[in-house]
């Protein structure tokens, strides 16, 4: 299995439905992020969380909230979709050590807004 | 200036090929570097750190040059199984520690 999960892998949906993206971790880290990613533009990031209690805004947060229901797992919801939404989403998980340590991700959630 | 840039490429080289890329990055107090590799509707993966004297892991290599902001990746011997995106990585100090992404290059080895 997976270190880290996510599901669904793939979604199509209309403009205005709400969608939630789930992650779990077995890897017992703390930090966790969402991103998306979009052809040139690389990986940005959604949003990002430390700990249970601990949820940060990333570069591109607008029209995503998260939540953070336990250490292994971070869900990130889209309210009301939008076309300009539609991108490949990454969720991912970071150790602690002196430069932070490599980041472990998801197999990916491919999102469609129609 | 974006922060962190990379060619995009493609690189199309043939088998056997030596092929390198370079990464640039604005912020001279980033702290440390790193190559991921990504196949194509895949997720990235680590394939090296970068460290300030260089390191080397079989046909891989990974140089920092501090003074002029730029890591590189020297492959050696390119194999089919090396075509893919290298994302360039770079992280910030601090306690969000932020990371930046490149782009990526893509490279595409040739029979």
């Amino acid at each position: 299995d997976a270190d880290v999960t996510q599901t669904p892998r793939n979604r199509i949906t209309k403009t205005g439905k709400r969608i939630m993206l789930e992650c779990s971790q077995t890897k017992g880290h703390d930090r966790m992020y969402w991103y998306r990613q979009d052809p040139g533009l690389g990986l940005r990031l959604i949003y990002y969380s430390f700990d249970v209690k601990d949820i940060n805004k990333g570069e591109i947060s607008d029209g995503y909230s998260v939540s953070r229901q336990a250490q292994a797992k971070f869900s990130l919801s889209l309210e009301s979709a939008i076309p300009n939404q539609t991108a490949l989403y990454f969720c991912a998980t970071r150790g602690t050590g002196r430069d932070g340590g490599e980041l472990f991700f998801g197999e990916g959630s491919r999102l469609t807004v129609l | 200036r974006k922060e962190v840039e990379q060619d995009p490429g493609p690189f199309n080289v043939p088998e056997g090929a030596t092929v390198a890329f370079n990464c640039t990055y604005s912020n001279s107090a980033s702290q440390s570097f790193f190559w991921y590799r990504q196949d194509c509707r895949k997720e990235p993966k680590l394939l090296m750190s970068v460290y300030s004297s260089g390191n080397e892991d079989g046909r891989f290599t990974a140089q920092l040059n501090r003074a002029s902001q730029y890591i590189s990746l020297l492959i050696r011997d390119s194999k089919l199984s090396d075509s893919a995106t290298y994302l360039c990585v770079v992280n910030m100090p601090g306690g969000y520690q932020k990371v930046t992404f490149g782009t990526g290059t893509k490279l595409q080895v040739i029979p």
